[in-house]
């Protein structure tokens, strides 16, 4: 069984200001992972996923991801947030042998500041 | 396109009442989903439907019940509600296989059970 543990419940920035949001999963077996995000009284996009392959991910809305195997970890970035980056975010993870049944961290809610 | 589509957007039941959470794509996907969100606990998986026909168990399903209509449906029902179930429930669909593993959302169904 695989879990995901995201680090930070809440994440103020400046607009402007880089911004890590920070994921580590658990899994005895490989896995794809995703990040998500919700803006208010929505369903869940999709910002980027990584499946194999080169370990830094780009995704929309200039977010990018790198896996790091050895630290079971898959931290999100952005260099530079908007105000429109107001959301919260969802890390995932499934087995890659599984019906896509992901299995979600706690969300990271993310609020920039002017 | 409307993707993923789920009906009503806010229900307000008694404890003990029944009510179906209707959910349908239109994007011929094979793979379908049923997830509640909780405030702090992310989305935890209900029910899904790997393929038209066959439905499954996911994390927390006890007190409801799914059905594969058709290749475009899928819903949960609440036999006996309980305040318990008091949820953001999200139907997602994906189209199987291992090459795209992105969970497409609808917008959610707000429950309140009182």
């Amino acid at each position: 069984a695989q879990s995901v543990t995201q680090l930070d419940s809440q994440v103020p920035v400046f607009e402007e200001a880089p911004v890590e949001l920070r994921c580590n999963y658990s899994s005895s077996v490989s896995v794809y992972l995703f990040w998500y995000v919700q803006y208010p009284n929505q369903g869940l996009q999709l910002l980027l996923k990584y499946l194999s392959g080169s370990t830094l991910v780009k995704g929309i809305n200039g977010f990018e991801a790198e896996f790091n195997k050895s630290q079971t970890s898959f931290h999100l970035r952005k260099p530079s947030v908007h105000i429109s980056d107001t959301a919260e975010y969802f890390c995932a993870v499934s087995d890659i042998q599984g019906a896509q049944k992901l299995v979600f961290g706690q969300g990271t809610r993310l609020t920039i500041n002017p | 396109n409307a993707g993923v589509t789920q009906t009503p957007k806010f229900q307000v039941l008694k404890t003990g009442q029944s009510m179906t959470l209707q959910c349908a794509q239109d994007m011929n996907h094979n793979s379908m989903y049923w997830y509640r969100q909780d405030p702090g606990m992310g989305l935890r998986l209900i029910y899904y439907s790997a393929s038209e026909g066959t439905t499954d168990k996911g994390e927390v399903p006890n007190g409801y019940n799914v059905s594969r209509l058709n290749k475009r449906e899928f819903s949960l029902r609440l036999e006996s509600a309980a305040p318990s179930q008091t949820s953001v429930y999200f139907c997602a669909s994906t189209p199987g296989g291992t090459d795209d593993s992105a969970l497409h959302f609808g917008n959610g169904t707000r429950l309140t059970v009182t």
